[in-house]
């Protein structure tokens, strides 16, 4: 079956540490995206990427940073820049860069700080 | 830039009864309009968007949407909920051209009580 994945399901984080969160897909889209979930506050975009090798910055992206040097993989690290990492964190795929399509989501990963 | 406003952060009813979730959204450009479901400690999956064409768009488990564009609304209804509807439910605005990110509202907590 197609679809993304994402692990680990719950990361613990201490203090001064950087963790990655993995993010991969098997249905060929272009497009894929990093998501940061807080209670009451929807979806904020960490980063987004278009084609390998090529990022863009989305509206949260200090503390953060990705790679994309695969078309399937799209990690994102969290820095021990990022003074309140504690979130749920979904990846997302489409198809391409119109508007027309629709977001795939992975099952997401939560961030605990220790 | 576009926004989107989901006006109710919680919306309680009793299984059987009628529901509407109500979403506006603002933007200079045409957009194509969204609504995702995020069952708990899940990503978010499609329940139906618009594109063109007829302004009412239906999903397979009996919501249905309908879009008003003199009064820039998306509004999301079922007309008998289940247990099961029991999630969160997101509404999201993509321009129909140039940037293709779409915008995502805050979220409904729609909670079916027995």
């Amino acid at each position: 079956d197609g679809g993304i994945t994402q692990s680990p399901k719950y990361l613990f984080r201490k203090e001064g540490q950087n963790v990655t969160l993995s993010c991969e897909q098997n249905l060929n889209h272009d497009a894929m995206y990093w998501y940061r979930q807080d209670p009451g506050q929807g979806l904020r975009l960490i980063y987004y990427s278009q084609i390998v090798n090529d990022f863009q910055k989305g509206d949260i992206a200090e503390g953060y940073s990705v790679s994309r040097e695969k078309k399937e993989s799209f990690p994102l690290t969290v820095t021990s820049a990022q003074k309140n990492p504690t979130a749920f964190y979904l990846c997302a795929s489409s198809i391409g860069t119109s508007g027309r399509g629709t977001q795939y989501f992975g099952p997401g990963t939560r961030l605990l700080v220790l | 830039a576009q926004s989107v406003t989901q006006l109710d952060s919680q919306v309680p009813v009793f299984e059987e009864a009628p529901v509407e979730l109500r979403c506006n959204y603002s933007s200079s450009v045409s957009v194509y309009l969204f609504w995702y479901v995020q069952y708990p400690n899940q990503g978010l999956q499609l329940l139906l968007k618009y594109l063109s064409g007829s302004t009412l768009v239906e999903s397979i488990n009996g919501f249905e949407a309908e879009f008003n564009k003199s009064q820039t609304s998306f509004h999301l209804r079922k007309p008998s909920v289940h247990i099961s509807d029991t999630a969160e439910y997101f509404c999201a605005v993509s321009p129909s051209g140039g940037s293709y990110i779409p915008t995502f509202g805050r979220g409904t907590s729609l909670i079916v009580h027995p």
